[in-house]
C-alpha cells in the first residue's frame, strides 16, 4: 500500500537546537508539499516543489525554515534555529501532476519546542 | 487567488442524524474541489472530489457533497451519522495550472452523540 512516510513521528527539542523533518514522497509522485498544523493558525502551506523544484515558498519564515529536494525519493524540511512558536504539526504530501488530482498526507511530525 | 471558508468551528449532531458541514469557495476560474477527513493523531485524507464531472460527487464512508456554482458552495452531507464519524473535516481549492496549489480552509470539528 503506498503512502508518504515522514520522520521522526515525535521530537521534543530544545529551543535553538537544529530540527531536521524528512519525507518519502510516494513513488512515481512529482509533487511534494509541506504543510504545518496548528490550533490558531489551522493548515498552512509552507512549501512545495515540482519534479524537485520550489514552486512557492512563500509561507515559509526564511530566515530559519530550509525546505529542500535532495532526490526525488527524499524531501527535507529544516529548522534552525528553532523556537517555542514552531511547535506544532508538519505534514509533507505528494501527489501526481497535473492540478486536481489527489494529494496523499503523511501521518505528520510532532514538534514541541522547549 | 483562490480560498474556501467554512462556517463555525464546530458541529455536533446525534448518531443517526443528518450530517451538513458547509464549504463555500471563491475562484475566477473553475475549481477542482476536495474534502479531506482527519482522525486524531493522524493525517488527512480524502473523501471526495470534485473535478468538472458529475456536480453531486459521492465518497467514502457514505458522504458526497454537491458542486453548486450559483452558490459558490461544496457543501458535505451524509444521511445518518455514525460514532465513527467524529473527526476533523477539511474543505480545499485547486485550480488548473502548472503550478497550482491546493488551499484548505479552517476545518470543521464534528462530534456524533450518541
Amino acid at each position: 500500500d503506498a503512502r508518504v512516510t515522514q520522520t521522526p513521528r515525535h521530537k521534543v527539542t530544545e529551543m535553538g537546537q537544529e530540527v531536521t523533518m524528512r519525507c518519502q514522497p510516494i513513488l512515481g509522485h512529482n509533487t511534494v508539499f509541506w504543510y504545518r498544523q496548528t490550533m490558531m493558525q489551522g493548515l498552512e502551506l509552507l512549501a512545495y516543489f515540482r519534479n524537485r523544484a520550489p514552486l512557492d515558498d512563500s509561507g515559509m519564515p526564511k530566515d530559519r525554515f530550509s525546505a529542500e529536494m535532495p532526490d526525488a525519493t527524499l524531501a527535507t524540511l529544516k529548522i534552525q534555529p528553532s523556537e517555542p512558536r514552531d511547535s506544532a504539526v508538519y505534514f509533507c504530501a505528494s501527489g501526481p501532476s497535473p492540478s486536481g488530482n489527489t494529494i496523499y498526507f503523511g501521518e505528520g511530525s510532532w514538534l514541541t519546542v522547549v | 487567488a483562490q480560498s474556501v471558508t467554512q462556517l463555525g468551528s464546530h458541529v455536533s449532531v446525534s448518531e443517526g442524524a443528518l450530517v451538513l458541514l458547509r464549504c463555500n469557495y471563491s475562484s475566477s476560474v473553475p475549481p477542482y474541489l476536495f474534502w479531506y477527513v482527519q482522525y486524531p493523531n493522524q493525517g488527512l485524507q480524502l473523501l471526495l472530489k470534485y473535478t468538472s464531472a458529475a456536480t453531486l460527487v459521492k465518497g467514502i464512508n457514505g458522504f458526497e457533497a454537491e458542486f453548486k456554482k450559483s452558490e459558490t458552495s461544496f457543501h458535505l452531507t451524509k444521511p445518518s451519522a455514525h460514532m465513527s464519524d467524529a473527526a476533523e473535516y477539511f474543505c480545499a481549492v485547486s485550480v488548473s495550472g502548472a503550478n497550482s496549489k491546493l488551499t484548505f480552509g479552517k476545518g470543521i470539528t464534528l462530534s456524533v452523540r450518541p
